[in-house]
This record gives structure tokens, sequence and C-alpha cells, in this order.
């Protein structure tokens, strides 16, 4: 079993929906990364949090470590936000990573 | 300028060849990456270093090989290639171990 799970693995929207990505992890952690990987292949780093909640435009990450969960939130998805958003995470012990497998995001005009 | 550059961007090569994939970069972070991506498009993280220190060591061949001249480059070296260690290879680079990491533009390799 994966120490991180994401869900769904494809999501495919409506311009304009909203949209709710989940990764949970059964690891403890230090940190939690939330990754876009465009479909030409380039990976951007989105956010990285520790507790609570980040907004970066339409984008939100929020964070339950008691629940280890974390979701990313795309709020009036645009065909542009169409990419793989992949969760990793850091453990708080040594200096391990681990990576879910990807949600692939289509959102159609 | 970019952040965090890999060269080359493609390499195709035959199998038991040794190649060298390069990675630079000049944001003046601590901690440098080497990941794999397979067909399915799972990353994995193979190395990493922090200042220069080897700070994970994932189970890989060792036929892969990172150096780190200096903080600002890790280099990866895949001795007698194999057909299934074609994939792409992201570099990536943090601040500290952890940290927000910039990734490379990845190197596709293809071992015919």
């Amino acid at each position: 079993k994966n120490e991180v799970e994401q869900s769904p693995q494809n999501l495919t929207a409506q311009e304009g929906e909203f949209i709710t990505i989940n990764c949970s992890y059964s690891v403890g952690i230090s940190a939690l990364h939330w990754l876009q990987q465009h479909p030409g292949g380039g990976i951007v780093s989105l956010f990285m949090l520790s507790s609570g909640k980040k907004k970066h435009g339409r984008l939100i990450a929020t964070i339950n470590i008691q629940e280890k969960h974390s979701s990313l939130h795309i709020t009036a998805s645009h065909p542009r936000d169409s990419a793989v958003y992949i969760c990793a995470v850091k453990a708080n012990t040594g200096n391990q990573f681990y990576f879910g497998t990807g949600t692939s995001l289509t959102v159609i005009p | 300028d970019t952040a965090v550059s890999q060269t080359p961007k493609y390499l195709v090569t035959q199998m038991g060849n040794d190649k060298s994939i390069k990675c630079e970069q000049n944001l003046g972070h601590d901690t440098m990456y080497w990941y794999k991506q397979d067909s399915k498009k799972f990353l994995k993280i193979m190395f990493s270093y922090n200042n220069k220190e080897l700070i994970i060591n994932e189970t890989v061949p060792n036929r892969f090989s990172p150096k780190s001249p200096d903080k600002a480059h890790l280099n990866l070296h895949i001795n007698s290639l194999e057909l299934g260690d074609s994939a792409v290879y992201f570099c990536a680079s943090s601040q500290y171990p952890g940290g927000t990491q910039y990734f490379g533009p990845g190197t596709r390799l293809l071992v015919l």
C-alpha cells in the first residue's frame, strides 16, 4: 500500500465547476506538497503546508494533521487548469519523501 | 534566467552505454533532488543531496550514481543502460530539505 493515496485518479469537469482533489497519507509528516504537472511535462510546486490552509488565486489547499488528510480545491475551474496534480509528503523522521500517483484533471470548455 | 536547468533535454542511446545527465540551479539552494517518472507517470525520488552530502538514497540500481561537485550542481551518471531505464528524469532543488521544490524541465531518456 502506498504511503500517500490520492482520489480521484481521474477527474473531468466543466469549465466553472468547483473541484476538489483529496490526499490521504499514513506516515507522520513535517510538510505536505501539492505539485502540478502540465500536459507538456513541466512540474510546478503549488503549495507547501504543514497546517491549516493556504490560498493562491483560485487554488486553495487545506490540511488536517489529525486526520492525515489534505485537499486541493480549484474554484471557477478553467481549461488551463487541466493537468496532473500530485500530492507529496515529507516524513517527519529522516528525509524521506512519499508521492501520490497523481490526479489527472481535464476541464472541458 | 532558468532557475533549474537540465542537460540534455532528450537522450536516445543504446543498451549497455554509459550516460550522464547534468543539473544546475541558480537559486542558491542547499538541497537538490533527482526523480524518475516512468511511463505510468508515477514520480519517484531517487536521490537527494544537501550541502553536497547525500541525504536520500532510495533503492535504485547501483548503476545509478549521483555526483554533486558543488551545491549548485547535481549530476546523474548511469552505467550499462537498460531498456527499463527509459523514463523522464527530473532534477529539483529547494532551500532546505523538504522545502518548496523547483523542478527542472526534465530529461527524456530512451534506451533502445
